[in-house]
């Protein structure tokens, strides 16, 4: 039972244009949202996260976007850059259960 | 400086076989957990411990035993590995209670059980 699914297991994008990864939810008790990025061989990275009372955070190139009635969330790095490619994972937890459901990840290639 | 550190990061036995994990954290966090990351790619938690209090145990088979002797310190034993539990295992830490969630992974550690 997939609660947290990343339905493109691939993304190709050009250097300098807009990538947009893509997230959706089942469990409405989610109230935290995370989005990770992974280089083989070594673990995720932290890379924004979003609460459930917010619809919008920005950190520098990386801003992630929340649709809580649609159950949707996104990130979108603008401009992409070469650096970035590697595979993403969207997670969410639950109040005070510390616990991430992650998604299955999206490979993210950005093309020079 | 490594903020969570896993030994050994590649590890391959025999089926039968005993073998441990290390993970250590120096960020200073009182929550760490162990994840494994199967065939398919899916992240699940396994275990997590907040000041050395098992505080999630997932569905997990009980050959999998998770030993934290400090805050900085959480070990996974497995005991007589089977095929099925050749995975990528990640270690990861985050301090309860903060506005964030957001938990440090560490590199992983490679089973392959053969």
């Amino acid at each position: 039972d997939q609660q947290v699914k990343q339905n493109s297991p691939s993304l190709s994008v050009q250097e300098g244009r807009i990538s947009i990864l893509n997230c959706d939810y089942t469990n409405s008790m989610f109230d935290y949202f995370l989005w990770y990025k992974k280089y083989p061989a070594e673990g995720p990275t932290f890379l924004i996260s979003i609460s459930s009372i917010k619809d919008k955070n920005e950190d520098g190139r990386f801003t992630v976007f929340l649709n809580k009635s649609a159950k949707h969330l996104s990130l979108h790095i603008v401009p992409s850059q070469p650096g970035d490619s590697a595979v993403y994972f969207c997670a969410a937890s639950v109040g005070s259960n510390y616990k991430l459901t992650f998604g299955k990840g999206t490979l993210l290639t950005v093309n020079p | 400086d490594t903020a969570v550190s896993q030994t050994p990061k590649y590890l391959v036995t025999q089926m039968g076989n005993d073998k441990s994990i290390k993970c250590e954290q120096n960020l200073g966090h009182d929550t760490m957990y162990w994840y494994k990351q199967d065939s398919k790619k899916f992240l699940k938690i396994m275990f997590s411990y907040n000041n050395k209090e098992l505080i999630i145990n997932e569905t997990v088979p009980n050959r999998f035993s998770p030993k934290s002797p400090d805050k900085a310190h959480l070990n996974l034993h497995i005991n007589s590995l089977e095929l099925g539990d050749s995975a990528v295992y990640f270690c990861a830490s985050s301090q309860f209670g903060l506005a964030g969630r957001e938990q440090y992974f560490g590199p992983g550690t490679r089973l392959t059980v053969t």
